[in-house]
């Protein structure tokens, strides 16, 4: 069954350094999307990406934050400078359709921790 | 602010015992509601997505039912099993892409 891929599934970082999350979406799929749960809170959406760009995206997901499909395969988040409240879960999903007639698929996430 | 809640934060079953919890979410500018099974160090898997009210869907043992005019969806497990523990997730969709989510029901089964 496809898969999404998320590297790496664990990254620690400095307060104040920029990290890229990578993601490999489902190869036919259009819709592509990053989602994050900090611990004991749900997870909460980021920012959605269709026809090479962003076309929707919630409040948390400033200009410290970017998203790139830079090579029709992989996408990824970017945090410019990292904060110590950046760190959380970070899942990718995609999906072919937009969410009414089948679910997203998830990856399994990418822990980031912020020291 | 949407809210979506779901009900219990966790519960223990036993073996062969079936049990249900519920999502509440908003009853206006309703999309979809999904929901997604999600075992620890795995990826959430996408269950159901229910659109009309009324909807009932079925996957084995785990069943779902959708009343978008009071803004609840119910889980079903029939005769639970050990490898149905996980946690189960509801999300609300509504116009856009982004899913709005619960903060999961997490079920352990006992054998």
């Amino acid at each position: 069954e496809p898969e999404v891929t998320q590297t790496p599934s664990h990254q620690v970082t400095q307060m104040g350094q920029e990290v890229i999350l990578r993601c490999v979406p489902i190869s036919n799929h259009l819709y592509f999307y990053w989602y994050r749960q900090i611990l004991g809170q749900k997870v909460e959406f980021l920012v959605s990406f269709y026809n090479n760009e962003i076309s929707e995206k919630s409040e948390i997901f400033d200009d410290q934050f970017s998203v790139e499909r830079p090579d029709g395969s992989n996408f990824t988040l970017k945090i410019r400078s990292t904060k110590l409240e950046d760190s959380a879960m970070y899942f990718c999903a995609s999906s072919a359709t937009t969410g009414i007639v089948e679910g997203y698929t998830f990856g399994s996430g990418t822990r980031l921790t912020v020291v | 602010i949407l809210n979506v809640e779901q009900s219990p934060q966790s519960l223990h079953v036993q073996e062969g015992d079936s049990t249900n919890f519920t999502c509440s979410f908003p009853s206006s500018n309703f999309y979809a509601l999904h929901w997604y099974r999600w075992e620890t160090a795995k990826s959430p898997e996408a269950l159901f997505v229910m659109t009309l009210n009324g909807d009932e869907k079925k996957k084995g043992r785990i069943s779902a039912t959708l009343n978008t005019k009071e803004g609840y969806s119910y889980l079903y497990i029939k005769g639970s099993q050990p490898e149905d523990s996980a946690t189960y997730l509801c999300a609300f969709k509504a116009a856009g892409n982004k899913l709005t989510f619960g903060g999961g029901t997490r079920v352990l089964v006992k054998p």
